[in-house]
């Protein structure tokens, strides 16, 4: 079956500028994450969605960033402008259920970088 | 947040060497330690997800050991193969949200 999307894969913008990054989950999945990978460093958590629940956004690193998931499956994360340290990959999971024993299916992720 | 380590940061082998990684972790409030591979221009792959009632996990020539009385999970990988070029990340959940390490990214060198 299909896997997690995300689009688009590149994103080069200028400082200043706002972004959306995009993120289609397993069809059923009902939790989604987003993550980001900054250069060198490990995986960082900074949103959580799982059905219709409030989502646990206390992984985002500032307010210009922010995540919404429509009907409970696609999800956008925007960033607002955008800052050379915002530069990543961003990579969304999902997963069948919340919960620790869950396994994560990620997408490939966008490579997003800030000029 | 929780810290999570991983080492080696990486690893540089031969084909047919066997070889293991640590991924270290909080001991108090454990819920499950995952382990994912992730090949260069692909996603994220789940190995294996360990939980506190689980043996050793083993799928073809990898395994993973835990002991959550001191914080600690091993990876092996018995006579390596150059498909196993990766990075290996371990991934600790405080129950929802999930705290990965940085990785250990091995190279097997034909």
């Amino acid at each position: 079956g299909a896997g997690v999307s995300q689009s688009p894969s590149n994103k080069v913008t200028e400082k200043g500028k706002d972004v959306e990054l995009r993120c289609d989950p397993i069809s059923g999945h009902t939790a989604l994450y987003w993550y980001r990978q900054s250069l060198g460093q490990g995986l960082e958590f900074l949103i959580y969605f799982q059905g219709n629940s409030a989502p646990d956004k206390s992984g985002l690193p500032s307010d210009r960033f922010s995540a919404e998931r429509t009907g409970g499956s696609v999800s956008t994360l925007t960033i607002q402008r955008t800052q050379q340290e915002d530069s990543a990959v961003y990579l969304c999971a999902s997963s069948l259920s919340r919960g620790p024993t869950y396994e994560q299916y990620f997408g490939p992720g966008t490579r997003l970088t800030v000029t | 947040i929780l810290n999570v380590e991983q080492s080696p940061q990486s690893l540089h082998v031969q084909e047919g060497d066997s070889t293991n990684f640590t991924c270290s972790f909080p001991s108090s409030n454990f819920y499950a330690l995952h382990w994912y591979r992730w090949e260069t221009a692909k996603s994220p792959e789940a190995l294996f997800v360990m939980t506190l009632n689980g043996d050793e996990k083993k799928k073809g020539r990898i395994s993973a050991t835990l002991n959550t009385k001191e914080g600690y999970s091993y990876l092996y990988i018995k006579g390596s193969q150059p498909e196993d070029s990766a990075t290996y990340l371990c991934a600790f959940p405080d129950f929802n949200k999930f705290y990965f390490g940085s990785g250990t990214k091995l190279n097997v060198k034909p």
